[in-house]
């Protein structure tokens, strides 16, 4: 009865590798989002889509990308890993992307890169 | 620098005892968002206050807004063990716009 889930809970990788990190959720939300929280637990928005469309699109490296199959899932791709990379990046949705709209967090992926 | 700043950054009571946090934030804002995160989990969404509302409550929850000021309090009364966690404010500039969240303030309580 997981509402939003992500994998891998954990992910240690060396620099320059590339690495993706899923997103599901189950609560028929229309719009899903990744955020990046530093080791000080500063939570910063990266990306957000509506219904698979890109519609935030923070000051984002592009070696990242986001990748929405469908409307439940929000996929993050990264290329070429660098140290400053590791941190917890989290996957939220909330029902629409009104602001409004409380969002649902899941529980974390830790990447680590070494 | 971020919109949202909680004080303090740390905070630690005895069960039982309430438990205050402030947010401020530097430009006009649609409304407010108080989340928790407990250690090595997602964040949960506690309060949703507007820019044209004062004062919310939710449980043992109270929040306060004062767009004068620009700043947000949360207070939990009462607190449990289980209020342990790290309490973020997260805020939002106009309608559709995305969330802007504080550095966070880490509450402890003591049993």
């Amino acid at each position: 009865d997981t509402a939003v889930s992500q994998t891998p809970k954990y992910l240690v990788t060396q620099m320059g590798n590339d690495k993706s990190i899923k997103c599901e959720q189950n609560l028929g939300h229309d719009t899903m989002y990744w955020y990046k929280q530093d080791s000080k637990k500063f939570l910063k928005i990266m990306f957000s889509y509506n219904n698979k469309e890109l519609i935030i699109n923070e000051t984002v490296p592009n070696r990242f990308s986001p990748k929405s199959p469908d409307k439940a899932h929000l996929n993050l791709h990264i290329n070429s890993l660098e140290l400053g990379d590791s941190a917890v990046y989290f996957c939220a949705s909330s029902p629409q992307a009104g602001d409004l709209n409380e969002q649902f967090f899941g529980p974390g992926t830790r990447l680590t890169v070494l | 620098s971020q919109q949202g700043e909680e004080d303090p950054q740390a905070l630690s009571i005895q069960e039982g005892e309430n438990a205050t946090m402030n947010c401020s934030y530097k430009t006009s804002i649609n409304n407010l968002q108080w989340y928790r995160q407990n250690s090595g989990r997602g964040l949960v969404h506690l309060i949703l206050i507007r820019s044209n509302e004062r004062e919310k409550h939710s449980g043992r929850l109270r929040v306060t807004l004062d767009t004068s000021k620009k700043s947000s309090s949360l207070l939990i009364t009462a607190s449990r063990a289980a209020d342990t966690a790290s309490y973020f404010c997260a805020t939002t500039k106009a309608a559709g716009n995305k969330l802007t969240f504080g550095g966070g303030t880490r509450v402890l309580v003591k049993p």
